[in-house]
């Protein structure tokens, strides 16, 4: 099991990007795929997007036209981006990781990052 | 689109209970369906996978089942840990969801 360290802005106004990023430990990049899941104050978990080693990526639809999702392999990280940021999109964001022989299930999580999106 | 739908939303029980959460899937996953506990301000961790696989170091009270649209996850004689909220989780079609979560308070 690898470990999943993220880090980004906390405090965003509306109409700016967030932008996060996820350091893997103890493992490569190869053989996962690496996705961005969020859950709003209180509530349940919503899927962002995924990417996996070779840099393919999908995203949720209704979030398609806002996001982004992006790997680094040579510092073994990977992150997100997600534009035009309204208080909607108030969550703590999580980065975690699927080994490509999990049947989808994911296996690692980060720890969280609150993001608030407020003027 | 697959929605889940777990019941109940709540449950409070007593410690040694046995305790049933189910998931129903808007239509068929097969076996595409896990499991996963997350406690106060913790991230969420995987129980079990692929409907009814155990995990490596997810206590043995724990157990899954269900296949198609309906799946169950029990908790054998609970435990005051087991203190959290429970999610089920598909990835058989896209995009991959999650059921809106079961608190279990323990009284």
């Amino acid at each position: 099991q690898v470990q999943l360290q993220q880090w980004g802005a906390g405090l965003l106004k509306p109409s700016e990007t967030l932008s996060l990023t996820c350091a893997v430990y103890g493992d490569s990049l190869s053989g996962y795929y690496w996705s961005w899941i969020r859950q709003p104050p209180g509530k349940g978990l919503e899927w962002i997007g995924e990417i996996n080693h070779r840099g393919s990526t999908s995203y949720q639809p209704s979030l398609k036209s806002r996001v982004s999702v992006s790997l680094d392999t040579a510092r073994n990280q990977f992150s997100l981006k997600l534009n035009s940021v309204t208080a909607a999109d108030t969550a703590v964001y999580y980065c975690a990781g699927s080994r490509y022989d999990s049947s989808g299930s994911i296996d690692s999580w980060g720890q969280g990052t609150l993001v608030i999106v407020s003027s | 689109e697959v929605v889940l739908t777990q019941s109940p939303d709540f449950q409070s029980v007593t410690p040694k209970e046995k305790v049933t959460i189910t998931c129903r899937a808007s239509q068929s996953i097969g076996s595409s369906l896990h499991w996963y506990q997350q406690k106060p301000h913790q991230s969420p961790e995987l129980l079990i996978k692929s409907a009814s696989q155990s995990i490596s170091g997810v206590p043995s009270r724990f157990s899954g089942s269900g296949s198609g649209t309906a799946f169950t996850l029990t908790i054998n004689s609970l435990e005051r840990e087991d203190a959290a909220t429970y999610f089920c989780h598909h990835s058989g079609t896209f995009p991959p969801a999650f059921g809106h979560g079961t608190r279990l308070e323990i009284k």
